[in-house]
């Protein structure tokens, strides 16, 4: 079946710092990547996408390349701010028939102290 | 515009009891999920609406587990004899079209409590 294995947190950074959140899947066929993000008290709302190999998503500073060859969507940010704390949560969706079944990781939770 | 609405945000069950959680999409979405996230755990599909029809239900965990969108638009995750693995976090979310993939927007979920 599918899966989607993210790095384990928390993750905690200074402000400014590089964030790198790792994330690797499995999937048959052209899955559609994603990442969201859920802030304290609020819902998942969609960070950034890509919908095939080599294709970038970015959004918010934050960038995500999908690599096909090595199964993998990492989440990069040059510069964090306080305000990206908060849990990140890789996922994909099939390609195919059921393709609005997303596959979450289990999420990593970013810390940035002043 | 006015986003997924969930009640209640926190349930408390006693072991054996009957809980319904609530679900309001975004007006106008045709297709809804709801995803049952665990403690530490990313959410994990349940089952599936375009408009009324529950297209795919295979995420239900069991028998117990029933969901319903009789007009299309709200829509209730009801858990019969509930169980304390039945603890998590239950989400909401809608999307504009069926079919293909489109955009999921989230609720803020319901924490479910079973002592």
């Amino acid at each position: 079946g599918n899966s989607v294995t993210q790095m384990e947190g928390p993750v905690t950074l200074s402000e400014e710092a590089f964030l790198t959140i790792n994330c690797t899947y499995t999937a048959t066929g052209y899955p559609s990547l994603f990442w969201y993000v859920q802030y304290p008290g609020e819902g998942l709302q969609l960070l950034l996408k890509a919908t095939k190999a080599d294709d970038k998503g970015s959004n918010k500073g934050f960038e995500a390349t999908y690599r096909k060859e090595t199964t993998s969507f990492h989440l990069e940010k040059g510069s964090v701010q306080v305000s990206d704390s908060a849990v990140y949560f890789c996922a994909l969706s099939p390609s195919g028939g059921s393709n609005y079944k997303l596959t979450f990781g289990k999420g990593t939770l970013l810390t940035v102290n002043p | 515009g006015a986003g997924v609405s969930q009640s209640p945000r926190y349930k408390v069950a006693k072991r054996g009891q009957d809980v319904a959680l609530r679900c309001d999409p975004i007006s106008g979405h045709v297709s809804l999920f709801w995803y049952q996230q665990a403690l530490g755990q990313g959410p994990e599909f349940l089952t599936y609406f375009q408009n009324e029809a529950q297209l795919d239900k295979s995420g239900l965990p069991s028998d117990r587990f029933f969901a319903e969108r009789p007009e299309g638009s709200v829509s209730t995750l009801k858990i019969q004899r509930t169980q304390q693995e039945d603890s998590a976090v239950y989400l909401c979310a809608s999307s504009f079209q069926g079919g293909s993939y489109n955009e999921q927007f989230f609720g803020p979920g319901t924490r479910l409590t079973v002592l």
